[in-house]
């Protein structure tokens, strides 16, 4: 089944500590994308990838980082999580030519305390 | 300022039709999308429309462009419970990304 897999689904941690939210998918897309969810606010973009090792910000970047050594994998790194980044988090993923369908995850919600 | 611009909430009785409206920036834009966010879950692209159109029709739902107004709506004949999510309208900008609108709630009411 064609899918975007991301995890935690949920997540509680505190200030400081650092933690990943992986995502991966299964359909050999080369752009993937990380967006945030806030009420009144809709989806913002936080990073993109066109392609392996090719990493792009968006329009909310600060404090993330993201990596793609691989195809399939986009994880998203809160290096020092503050509680302005507690969100619910979205990795999307597409293929590469000029198209809009992407394909969401389920979504993470992380609270920082 | 906003990429693309949306109302955020709208309730409809279930059977009637709803309209949800949005605004955007880009004139050069391609292709113009409506995706559908149901409760607890991610978005679904839900139809979209070519620039060169004014008009698409897929089953219930109806695309209207106004590209003088860079104005899209998207109407709902006969809504029902299953319609009830957010409904989010985006466009392709440069580096081949999707700028999303803010998102409409509709709340279908039995």
């Amino acid at each position: 089944e064609a899918q975007v897999t991301q995890n935690p689904r949920y997540l509680i941690t505190v200030t400081g500590k650092k933690l990943t939210v992986t995502c991966s998918q299964n359909m050999n897309h080369e752009y993937m994308s990380w967006y945030r969810q806030d009420p009144g606010l809709g989806l913002r973009q936080i990073y993109y990838s066109m392609n392996v090792e090719v990493t792009d910000k968006g329009d909310v970047p600060e404090g993330y980082k993201v990596s793609r050594k691989e195809k399939r994998n986009f994880p998203l790194i809160l290096e020092s999580p503050s509680p302005n980044q507690t969100s619910l988090y979205f990795c999307a993923s597409k293929e590469g030519r000029n198209t809009g369908e992407l394909f969401f995850g389920e979504g993470s919600r992380l609270t920082v305390l | 300022g906003e990429d693309v611009e949306q109302s955020l909430f709208l309730s409809v009785r279930e059977g009637d039709s709803s309209v949800i409206n949005c605004t955007y920036t880009d004139s050069s834009s391609t292709y113009l999308y409506w995706y559908k966010q149901e409760p607890g879950a991610g978005l679904q692209l839900l139809t979209y429309i070519f620039s060169n159109m004014d008009m698409k029709q897929d089953q219930r739902l109806t695309v209207l462009l106004n590209k003088k107004d860079k104005h899209l709506s998207l109407r709902i004949a006969d809504t029902q419970t299953g319609d009830s999510a957010i409904y989010f309208c985006a466009e392709i900008k440069g580096n081949n990304r999707l700028a999303f609108g803010k998102g409409n709630q509709v709340v279908v009411i039995p």
